[in-house]
């Protein structure tokens, strides 16, 4: 199967600061990436989806200035959550495929929580 | 627009026993995708199954299984013999043809009981 890994697992941060959160694909090359967003028992929200070398297409409502995504290569996606606030304090999971809508392989997620 | 609903929050199974999990959809395309993915407590996503709008034959994918009822907009997930590891959360997607992009249902929490 194809692994797709993310980095950091968890973080605590202060409010205020910026976060990074690594999105890589181990065992394939990702045309596209996509970053989700879980609350608590809740269902995931796609907030963006990205192909390498292109500006991020970001859904409905979410900010592209808070939530900054690059996608420098075909292996890996970063989301960047800039001057964070408690209310972004969520479960981040991103995923890739390798072709367009082929099956979506998920990260094991990150954890944010802001202080 | 496209919708999938999962009208199960909890369901428990006997260890050992089959258990399905409902997930109807609606949406005017013709052409989509059906996934299930399971989420167990760590958090990662885990692929099951994949079910094709014009796939003639039931998914099968080990001891996953996918009634899919096209004319009753269902793509319900049968899960047989079921393990203490199969405890996690379910979700079911789709995807329209053309687009790469998956809408989740709200997902089901699966409890084996030993």
């Amino acid at each position: 199967g194809a692994v797709v890994s993310q980095h950091p697992s968890r973080v605590i941060c202060k409010s205020g600061t910026s976060v990074k959160i690594e999105c890589r694909s181990l065992d394939f090359q990702a045309t596209t990436m996509f970053w989700y967003r879980q609350f608590p028992k809740q269902s995931l929200m796609l907030m963006a989806t990205s192909n390498e070398g292109s500006k991020a297409t970001y859904e409905q409502g979410v900010e592209k200035d808070k939530f900054l995504i690059n996608h420098a290569s075909l292996t890996l996606s970063t989301l960047t959550v800039t001057s964070a606030h408690p209310e972004d304090s969520s479960f981040y999971i991103c995923s890739a495929e390798r072709g367009f809508a082929e099956t979506q392989y998920f990260g094991p997620g990150t954890r944010l929580l802001v202080l | 627009a496209q919708k999938i609903t999962q009208t199960q929050p909890g369901m428990f199974v006997q260890e050992k026993e089959a258990v399905t999990l409902d997930c109807t959809y609606d949406t005017s395309d013709q052409s989509y995708g059906l996934f299930w993915y399971k989420q167990p407590s760590s958090g990662e996503m885990i692929f099951l199954i994949y079910q094709g709008s014009y796939d003639e034959q039931n998914a099968t994918e080990g001891r996953y299984s996918l009634n899919f009822q096209k004319a009753r907009k269902s793509a319900n997930l049968v899960i047989s013999a079921s393990q203490l590891g199969d405890s996690a959360m379910y979700f079911c997607a789709m995807r329209l043809a053309g687009a790469n992009n998956l809408f989740f249902g709200t997902g089901t929490r699966l409890t084996v009981i030993p």
